[in-house]
């Protein structure tokens, strides 16, 4: 109930191509969902992020589409650059008491080539 | 200082040692969390302190120990740690009405 599947697990995608990382969830509780980025040697950071309400958030290249009938989201790169390259999370959470606590998936690897 | 601040930045402790983990955020937030990340497994949750009180122990072993002072810093104390511990610890932090974590750059622990 409470995981996060991601998949793939590793992108190659040419540069100025379309990247798409999927995510699938089971809780329908869950009411808020992140993208973060990591780099090597860093912590995970906040990319992009979407709630139930709507079914897409654009923010640059990046895109969310989101899809609350089937338990799936997903994050779209477009005209992927080599500097996208890093390991990306979807995750999941449900607000609850005085903290949020995020259920993450296992990640995926995205290289772009130049 | 903005953000969340971590020290060190990379340890190497034998198994009988005692070392802490320090974690700082400048961000006003009201929660802080401890997480583990080892190679090719999720970020695993280890703990969460809400108004500087735990609110969830992810059934972790006692030999990590957990202190938030207040709501700016969380330590994570390390005590006979087996090799198997070695991974990237990560402090991140989050106010509650948003649920987006600010993580900080973590520390890299090596047990031998």
């Amino acid at each position: 109930q409470q995981q996060v599947k991601q998949s793939p697990q590793s992108l190659i995608v040419q540069k100025g191509g379309i990247s798409i990382i999927n995510c699938a969830y089971e809780n329908t509780a869950f009411d808020y969902f992140p993208w973060y980025q990591q780099f090597p040697g860093k912590g995970p950071a906040l990319l992009i992020a979407i709630r139930p309400d709507v079914s897409e958030k654009k923010e640059g290249r990046f895109t969310i589409s989101f899809n609350k009938s089937a338990k799936q989201f997903s994050l779209h790169i477009m005209d992927s650059q080599p500097g996208d390259s890093a390991t990306y999370f979807c995750a999941a959470s449900t607000g609850q008491g005085g903290s949020e606590k995020l259920v993450f998936g296992k990640g995926t690897k995205l290289t772009v080539n130049p | 200082e903005t953000g969340v601040t971590q020290t060190p930045r990379h340890l190497v402790m034998g198994m009988t040692n005692k070392k802490s983990l320090k974690c700082e955020q400048h961000l006003g937030h009201n929660a802080m969390y401890w997480y583990k990340q080892s190679a090719k497994k999720p970020l695993e949750l280890m703990f969460v302190y809400s108004l500087e009180e735990r609110v969830e122990n992810n059934s972790v072993p006692s030999r990590f120990s957990p202190e938030c002072p207040n709501s700016s810093h969380l330590f994570l104390h390390l005590h006979t740690l087996q090799p198997e511990d070695s991974a990237l610890y990560l402090c991140a932090s989050s106010q509650d009405t948003t649920g987006g974590y600010t993580f900080g750059s973590g520390t890299r622990l090596t047990v031998v």
